[in-house]
């Protein structure tokens, strides 16, 4: 079955750098790669989903790119701020058509001010 | 709410009684997620629906039952819960059929089991 692995799982940065995190996937038939944020207390929120057809999406400050050979996939938050400390999840589907979505195990982001 | 309520939100329970948490959507989606967030393990699919009376298990359904009735409510039950069910529970929708969508989060059910 699919797997996905996360990393780092902590990311402590200055406010105004800029944070990287990459998950990396077992199957090379996945095809969508979207990211949450889960900030402390509250539910996980969708931040940026890309599918398999594009190598890079952009929105604002943040970026997902998209290795298919490697079979990796980054997310980029450039210009961090405070508001950005978080816990970051990345997801892949398995189970074919059904398309249900397995999570990496998390990176706690803190950026310090 | 975005159209995703989770009810109750926070339950204290005896080990060994049953319990019932409720997903509630407003908006038809066909899928629907159940599933726990435990420190260090992030989020794991305990059961999933794809439409009335359709429910499947995911990788940590020991212990757990789903019903869905309505299209609207999609229910897990700890038949007889234990210590290890103490986590935050979880319900997604997912805003699409035909190929793989982000999910909708509810708000959480935090469970603590004594």
């Amino acid at each position: 079955g699919e797997n996905v692995e996360q990393h780092p799982s902590t990311l402590s940065v200055q406010e105004g750098d800029s944070a990287v995190i990459k998950c990396t996937y077992s199957d090379s038939a996945s095809n969508y790669f979207p990211w949450y944020k889960q900030e402390l207390g509250k539910r996980p929120q969708l931040i940026i989903d890309i599918r398999s057809n594009v190598g890079e999406k952009k929105d604002q400050r943040i970026a997902v790119t998209l290795n298919k050979t490697a079979k990796h996939f980054s997310l980029h938050i450039t210009e961090t701020q405070p508001e950005d400390s978080a816990v970051y999840f990345c997801a892949v589907p398995y189970g074919g058509s059904q398309g249900n979505l397995i999570f990496g195990k998390g990176t706690k982001l803190s950026v310090k001010p | 709410d975005a159209g995703i309520t989770q009810s109750p939100r926070h339950k204290v329970t005896e080990t060994g009684t049953p319990v019932t948490l409720r997903c509630h959507q407003t908006e038809n989606h066909r899928y629907m997620y159940w599933y726990r967030q435990d420190p260090g393990h992030g989020l794991r699919l305990i059961h999933y629906s794809y439409g009335v009376k359709d429910t499947d298990k995911g990788e940590v359904s020991d212990g757990y039952s789903v019903s869905r009735s309505k299209t609207e409510d999609f229910l897990l039950t700890l038949e007889s819960a234990t210590s290890s069910q103490t986590s935050v529970y979880f319900c997604a929708i997912r805003r699409g059929d035909r190929r793989p969508y982000g999910y909708t989060f509810g708000s959480g059910t935090r469970l603590t089991v004594v």
